[in-house]
């Protein structure tokens, strides 16, 4: 069965940092990564997906990477704002056409 | 361009009485997917579906039931709701790309359910 893990579960930096989040996963056999964002008391909204044969995938200040043999995705933040402050969710889609999320972390970006 | 949509956003349920959780996306996907979100636990699989007609059990389906007899829409049946299923429900929808791999998906925002 899939795991998926997040570290650091929360995150407190100052505005204006460089952040990385990070996401792995035991098993190695998926289709694609699609990294979330989630406010309190809102859906979830897509970030950006990598595919399994991709390496990484940019979205403005967003880029996220996959390694998919560690199993490891990182998904990096530049010059952050209050408006990124939400939890971030990571989730890996399995070849049997399930999605796996880890819990989550925690992103406060302190003005 | 609607996304997912799911209805209704809060329920109150007393322990025992059923309800149905409403979805239906408007972009043609084939697979959708029911999740619960609990408090630190991350989302978890109820249902899934492949395709109308075809659905399947998630990593977590009792007390719960799906059906999908149309592309759209992806009801979500509690019976006999117990405090256990106090939680938040997310529906989800994806499409396949041109090379039959799954892609994005797609999530509405929820439905929050209390059972006293």
């Amino acid at each position: 069965k899939q795991e998926v893990t997040q570290i650091p579960a929360a995150l407190s930096v100052p505005e204006g940092e460089n952040l990385v989040l990070n996401c792995s996963f035991t098993d190695s056999a998926i289709y694609n990564l699609q990294w979330f964002r989630q406010d309190p008391g809102k859906g979830l909204t897509s970030l950006l997906l990598i595919q399994s044969s991709q390496r990484e995938q940019t979205s403005g200040r967003l880029n996220a990477s996959l390694d998919k043999s560690s199993g490891r995705s990182t998904l990096y933040i530049a010059a952050s704002q209050p408006g990124d402050s939400a939890t971030y969710l990571c989730a890996v889609r399995d070849t049997g056409n399930q999605f796996y999320f880890g819990t989550g972390t925690s992103l406060t970006v302190i003005p | 361009n609607a996304g997912v949509t799911q209805t209704p956003k809060f329920r109150i349920l007393k322990i025992g009485q059923s309800m149905t959780l409403q979805c239906t996306q408007d972009m043609n996907h084939n697979y959708m997917y029911w999740y619960r979100q609990d408090p630190g636990m991350g989302l978890k699989l109820i249902y899934y579906s492949v395709g109308a007609g075809i659905t399947d059990k998630g990593e977590v389906p009792n007390g719960y039931n799906v059906s999908r007899s149309t592309t759209e829409d992806f009801p979500l049946r509690l019976e006999l709701a117990a405090p256990s299923q106090t939680s938040v429900y997310f529906c989800a929808s994806s499409s396949r790309d041109r090379g039959f791999t799954p892609a994005e998906a797609f999530f509405g925002q929820g439905t929050r359910l209390t059972v006293v």
